[in-house]
């Protein structure tokens, strides 16, 4: 069965400093791995995804994420934490040959102190 | 306007009654799915439909039904409301692999 891990509830970062949100995952085969970053009364807006290819993605805002096989992770990261950035992030996987379902993580939420 | 709407976007309803909360997307995605966010546990998938009267129960369908006779309607009833289905109810849509596009959710109060 296919699970995603997200060890960290909270995480604090000084604004301006680097951020990383962590993300372990389980999938047989090969992964489609998302994030997700859900805004206060809002819906979760898509912000990046790895298919295939350079391990390395950026995405929306600014952020990226590594994929990391050997370790299973998808790490999202950001070089210089904005206070906007405060909110909740959802790591996701599907594995590559079972059908459309996503399952998400139970969210991590990033504070960023001015 | 293109896009993926929930409705009610906030419900207070009493224990017992039937509640149905409404979800439509004009892209005509194949796929529709209805998720449940609680404190402590994320998202949760409820139901989903791979196509017009197409579904399947995901982790938590009990005390759910879902119907799906058009491609662009995805409505959820709550049969008989209990306060454990206090929740945030999302919808979300997609037509590829990659990624789902979510409406902005129905906050539903059972008392």
């Amino acid at each position: 069965a296919q699970s995603v891990a997200q060890p960290e509830d909270q995480v604090n970062v000084a604004e301006g400093n680097p951020l990383t949100v962590k993300c372990t995952y389980s999938v047989s085969g090969n992964p489609y791995l998302f994030w997700y970053v859900q805004y206060p009364n809002r819906g979760l807006q898509f912000l990046l995804k790895y298919i295939t290819g350079d391990n390395l993605v950026k995405g929306s805002y600014g952020f990226e994420a590594e994929f990391n096989k050997s370790q299973t992770s998808f790490h999202l990261k950001k070089p210089s934490a904005l206070v906007s950035d405060s909110a909740l992030y959802f790591c996701a996987v599907r594995a590559l040959n079972r059908d459309d379902k996503i399952i998400f993580g139970k969210g991590t939420r990033l504070h960023i102190l001015p | 306007d293109a896009g993926i709407t929930q409705s009610p976007r906030y419900k207070i309803t009493e224990t017992g009654r039937q509640v149905t909360l409404m979800c439509h997307q004009t892209w005509s995605h194949s796929y529709m799915f209805w998720y449940r966010q609680d404190l402590g546990h994320g998202l949760r998938l409820i139901y989903y439909s791979a196509a017009a009267d197409i579904t399947d129960k995901g982790e938590v369908p009990d005390g759910y039904v879902v119907s799906r006779s058009k491609t662009e309607n995805f409505p959820l009833t709550l049969e008989s409301a209990t306060r454990s289905q206090t929740s945030v109810y999302f919808c979300a849509s997609s037509e590829s692999l990659y990624g789902y596009t979510f409406g902005s959710g129905t906050r539903l109060t059972v008392v």
